[in-house]
């Protein structure tokens, strides 16, 4: 167990649809990351947060957002669902987000988009 | 850009066997830090060792250690005395710190450890 959460396990919608998936960091920790995991993208680093303020995005799509609120944990909410959204989310944790952290994984949401 | 290649889509090994799954980055940084996580048929994704670029010594964690050539720019994953616990799809990822120390994963290498 790495002490990173995450709801829901998993997720089924309809394309076009909204979400929020939902994450808290391990204890301390205060940088929060997002991945995303699919067949055809592999891994990709969707966004990272520091202490509730945004410190970097990568292939995040524009219907995609996302927040750490004051108790540091994150949401991520994907709106106008698409069938290609269908993947498994994780969220990582650090400590300060620094070039010597080590980011802890947690379980992931399995997002499935009918 | 930063890249990490794992040209080893899948590999097997006997149980109580050593492999060896390779990884090869593109980075003209020079401090940077090199990881292995393991996940498996569960998905959670698990930090099996990590290299900081700057150390020579090559980490070890158990039956898990490194080859790491700097000029080359290969990380290799070595597995002794492979354990069926060790089935797993394998991935190597690079980060560089900067603005960001996101991770940079490669395609990962599924490794079937047989009894």
């Amino acid at each position: 167990d790495s002490g990173v959460t995450q709801t829901p396990k998993h997720l089924i919608t309809a394309t076009g649809q909204r979400v929020t998936l939902r994450c808290s960091p391990r204890s301390g920790d205060l940088s929060v990351y997002w991945y995303q995991q699919s067949l055809d993208q592999g891994l990709q680093f969707l966004i990272q947060y520091y202490n509730g303020e945004e410190r970097a995005k990568g292939n995040i799509l524009e219907r995609f957002s996302a927040q750490q609120f004051p108790d540091l944990h994150s949401e991520l909410n994907l709106s106008s669902l698409e069938l290609g959204d269908s993947a498994l989310y994780f969220c990582a944790s650090s400590g300060t987000g620094g070039a010597e952290d080590t980011q802890y994984f947690g379980p992931g949401t399995r997002l499935t988009v009918l | 850009a930063q890249t990490v290649t794992q040209s080893q889509p899948e590999m097997s090994v006997q149980e109580a066997e050593t492999v060896t799954l390779s990884c090869t980055y593109d980075t003209s940084e020079n401090n940077y830090y090199l990881f292995w996580y393991k996940q498996p048929p569960s998905r959670q994704m698990i930090l099996v060792i990590r290299q900081e670029a700057y150390k020579q010594q090559n980490a070890t964690e158990n039956r898990f250690s490194v080859n790491f050539q700097k000029a080359a720019k290969s990380f290799s994953l070595k597995i002794s005395d492979s354990q069926l616990g060790d089935t797993a799809m394998y991935f190597c990822a690079f980060s560089y710190g900067g603005a960001t120390n996101k991770l940079i994963f490669g395609t990962g290498t599924l490794l079937a450890v047989q009894p």
